[in-house]
């Protein structure tokens, strides 16, 4: 059974202050690991789809990278507006369907 | 373009009831996935249609239902409601194995 691990459960920072958020799975071929951003009351956000082990991707002050165990996001002097549940997904390699299995997320708080 | 669009966005049911969510999805996508997420978790997986047919369940009752129609749209059906089918229903809809899956705001079920 796919599993996914999001480590930590929650992380205050102060603006400005890099940090990694991190996410191990497991999961029989991998087709893609998706990071999301989730606001209070609202859907997720999708942000980025990694396939394949080395690859990093990039959106403003987010990085992601993938190992064939585990994925970071990489936030570089966040803002108060990045405050945010990040929510990390993967896709195994069985194309007959798209069931997403997700971690529960990091709640990310950024004090000014 | 629109995106992923849901109703109603929040509805109050009594225990026994039956609910239907609708969930249209972003113009050409094909494929249409239902999650359920608990305050505090991860999303978790229903169902997932494409080209109107069921290709994947995960595992809830068979109270929960779903089909799609010939537009693509989606319903979900949960009958006999029980207090703890309460939290957010998301819809996510993609294009045929491509690897961006795009969620909505979702439908807020409170069961009392």
């Amino acid at each position: 059974e796919d599993q996914v691990t999001q480590s930590p459960e929650a992380l205050r920072l102060q603006e400005g202050e890099s940090s990694s958020l991190n996410c191990s799975y497991t999961v029989s071929g991998l087709r893609g690991l998706f990071w999301y951003r989730q606001d209070p009351g609202k859907g997720p956000e999708f942000l980025f789809t990694l396939y394949s082990a080395g690859e990093e991707k990039e959106k403003e002050r987010l990085k992601a990278t993938l190992t064939k165990k585990e994925s970071f996001l990489h936030i570089t002097a966040p803002k108060p507006e990045d405050s945010a549940t990040y929510l990390c997904a993967v896709l195994p390699a069985n194309f007959g369907n798209e069931k997403l299995t997700f971690g529960t997320g990091t709640r990310l708080t950024i004090i000014p | 373009d629109a995106g992923v669009t849901q109703s109603p966005t929040h509805l109050i049911k009594t225990r026994g009831q039956h609910v239907t969510l609708r969930c249209s999805p972003i113009s050409g996508h094909k494929s249409v996935s239902w999650y359920q997420q608990v305050l505090g978790q991860g999303p978790q997986f229903i169902f997932q249609y494409y080209e109107k047919e069921e290709r994947g369940r995960g595992n809830f009752p068979d109270r929960f239902s779903a089909r799609q129609f010939p537009n693509y749209s989606s319903e979900l059906n949960v009958n006999a409601l029980l207090l703890g089918d309460s939290a957010l229903y998301l819809c996510a809809s993609s294009l045929a194995r491509e690897n961006t899956i795009y969620f909505g705001e979702g439908s807020w079920l409170t069961v009392v």
